[in-house]
Parts: structure tokens; C-alpha cells; sequence
């Protein structure tokens, strides 16, 4: 059975681009969040999508959001690209409420 | 608000045992959970807490006092694979998880 897959694993952008990532969970979780993870930091919450509704949202500007699908697939956008916003972005499932999640080898983003 | 305190660095000899500990600063949390990470890798789950007490998973351990608002981990017969950050993690109901500040673990010879 596949783990949580995420697309694509690198990326360079321009500031003030947009860019969109996507997430595939586990099958049969039905809940997706979406971390962002600085060096040598802990990843940092933005987003907690359930039964294709946000649950949970992070001290983050509009200019990320996120949606799931269907399927339970997941995509964060993130405008208006900042320098800052470079980083890897985390995704995870789970089949319960702030149990275990499994994590997906993230996407690395980087703001040139 | 959710705030988890974390030793930043611990040093432990290969064999040795070594606790990680994690206090909390929140309301109307439950659970605690914790991640290793390896440099350039995801969290990986380890192990959750959601009623106070020891939780064993072979050689790791957790445990969680609520009224405490403390919990640590615990790695016994420490391997150089060890080497690695490891956070715990706090939920609250489908709201977001917090991560704590992560402890740098390195595993001597």
C-alpha cells in the first residue's frame, strides 16, 4: 500500500509567483494537513482538511490555502511567492483526530 | 494558545538509555504524540499518548502525565541510527497539531 505522496519533491520559483502542491493520503484517511518546515525548525501548521472540509487552519496570511478533493487528495497554493516562504512543505494523513500521522517526503520549495 | 518546550541538544552513548522530555502549555488539549526526523527526511510517528501512563513500543517508550502537562520519551539501547531530531506533538480535537520546539538527539561512539 502506497504512503502519502507528494508532487512535486522540488521547486524553484520566482517571487511573486504562485505555485500548487499536491498530496495524495493514505488510502482510506480521510484527513490531510499541510506543514511547513523551516531548517532546523519543527514543522509548522496550516492547514487540516477533513471529509473535504477545513477543520483547522494555522497562523498563516490568505495568500496560502488549500483545498481537498473527493478522493481526499489535497493541494496547498501558495501567491504572491515571498523569499521567505521557502521551505519544505509537509504533508500528512491520518485516520484519526491527532493521532498518528504519516508524513510524506515533502515538497522542497524554494523562492529565488 | 498550544506551546511545547524541548530540550534544544542531548548527547547519549551508543548502548546507554536517554529520556527526552516535552512540557505543555495548553487548554483543552488531549494526547501527545512523537516524530523522529532525520536530517533531510519527513517525521516519522513513533509513538501517542492519549491517556496518561507508559506506552511501550520496543525499544522506545512514552509516557504522559496530563496533570503534569508533561510527557518525555523515552530510547533505550541507544543505535547510531538514533541520531536524529525528535519532536513531540500536541492536538487538540481536528484543530491543528502543534509541534514542540524538537530536541537534536546525537548518539556517540
Amino acid at each position: 500500500d502506497a504512503g502519502v505522496t507528494q508532487s512535486p519533491t522540488h521547486l524553484i520559483k520566482t517571487r511573486g509567483q504562485h505555485v500548487t502542491l499536491r498530496c495524495s493520503p493514505i488510502s482510506g484517511h480521510k484527513s490531510v494537513s499541510w506543514y511547513q518546515q523551516v531548517l532546523g525548525q519543527g514543522p509548522q501548521f496550516i492547514f487540516q482538511y477533513y471529509e473535504k472540509e477545513e477543520r483547522g487552519r494555522g497562523n498563516f496570511p490568505d495568500r496560502f490555502s488549500a483545498r481537498q478533493f473527493p478522493n481526499y487528495s489535497s493541494e496547498l497554493n501558495v501567491n504572491a511567492l515571498l523569499l521567505g516562504d521557502s521551505a519544505l512543505f509537509l504533508c500528512a494523513s491520518s485516520l484519526e483526530q491527532g493521532m498518528g500521522y504519516t508524513f510524506g517526503s515533502g515538497t522542497r520549495l524554494t523562492v529565488v | 494558545g498550544q506551546s511545547l518546550e524541548q530540550p534544544s541538544e542531548v548527547t547519549a552513548v551508543e548502548g546507554a538509555i536517554v529520556q527526552i522530555n516535552c512540557t505543555y502549555q495548553t487548554s483543552g488539549f488531549y494526547g501527545l504524540s512523537w516524530y523522529q526526523q532525520h536530517d533531510g527526511g519527513a517525521p516519522t510517528f513513533l509513538s501517542y499518548n492519549g491517556l496518561d501512563g507508559l506506552e511501550e513500543t520496543g525499544r522506545f517508550s512514552s509516557f504522559l502525565s496530563r496533570s503534569d502537562s508533561y510527557g518525555y520519551l523515552l530510547l533505550q539501547e541507544l543505535q547510531m541510527k538514533d541520531t536524529a531530531a525528535y519532536f513531540c506533538a500536541g492536538a487538540r480535537g481536528y484543530q491543528k497539531v502543534t509541534f514542540g520546539t524538537g530536541t537534536k538527539l546525537q548518539v556517540i561512539p
